[in-house]
């Protein structure tokens, strides 16, 4: 079974500032990365997800930036707030088989006002 | 509410003895999943039902645990015998799969994008 790597385990970010988190995966049964944003004791929500038949996708401050060659890709928190202080999870499909997303350790963020 | 709710909560039990946990996915969702999450950690696959379908289990599932969906509706996840170590906080999710048509006022996007509940946080003492 594949593994996904994530990195930075934490970090630590000045108000306005750009947060950027890697996420590395194997082999994928299709092509479909999520990332979540997960609060204390709430289940993981959704935050942006990327196909990537582009190279890129924004919505808002969250970037999603895709290689696929080197089978990486990572999420960029531009004009970073306090209020987006939380875990992050990249997410990719497992390989093979079914519609099941195998999930990164997660990168705790904290944002300093 | 159209998102993916879970009950109980919290759930604190004794070992050795059965919980159960109900999942609601959002409506007319064919596919549901069930995750567990340790503290730091991300999320780990249990199980996964295509309507009421079980199609895969993952290794974690060991014998003491049984899910089901009779009615390619709600789920329910069973722990039986429980163990100190099954203390986790166990995740629900739906997504949309192939033939969804979807819903007015229902979440948009992408059929394979996997919602998650709040969660059940087990405590095994």
């Amino acid at each position: 079974q594949q593994q996904v790597k994530q990195s930075p385990q934490s970090l630590i970010v000045q108000k306005g500032g750009i947060s950027i988190i890697n996420c590395a995966y194997e082999n994928t049964a299709f092509d479909y990365f999520p990332w979540y944003q997960q609060f204390p004791g709430k289940g993981p929500a959704l935050l942006i997800a990327i196909r990537p038949d582009v190279s890129e996708k924004k919505e808002g401050r969250f970037t999603i930036s895709f290689n696929k060659s080197a089978k990486q890709f990572s999420l960029h928190i531009m004009d970073s707030q306090p209020g987006d202080s939380a875990t992050y999870f990249c997410a990719a499909p497992s390989y093979p088989g079914t519609y099941k997303y195998i999930f990164g350790t997660g990168t705790r963020l904290k944002v300093l006002a | 509410d159209t998102g993916v709710s879970q009950n109980p909560r919290h759930k604190i039990t004794k070992r050795g003895q059965n919980v159960t946990f109900r999942c609601d996915p959002i409506s007319e969702h064919n596919r549901l999943y069930w995750y567990r999450q340790t503290l730091g950690q991300g999320p780990e696959f249990l199980t996964y039902f295509q309507n009421e379908a079980q199609l895969e289990k993952s290794r974690l599932l060991s014998d003491r645990f049984s899910a089901e969906r009779p009615k390619g509706s709600f789920s329910t996840l069973e722990i039986q015998r429980t163990e100190q170590g099954d203390s986790a906080m166990y995740l629900c999710a739906s997504s949309p799969g192939p033939h969804w048509r979807g819903l007015a006022g229902g979440p948009a996007g992408d059929t394979d994008t996997q919602y998650f509940g709040p969660g059940t946080r087990l405590t095994v003492l």
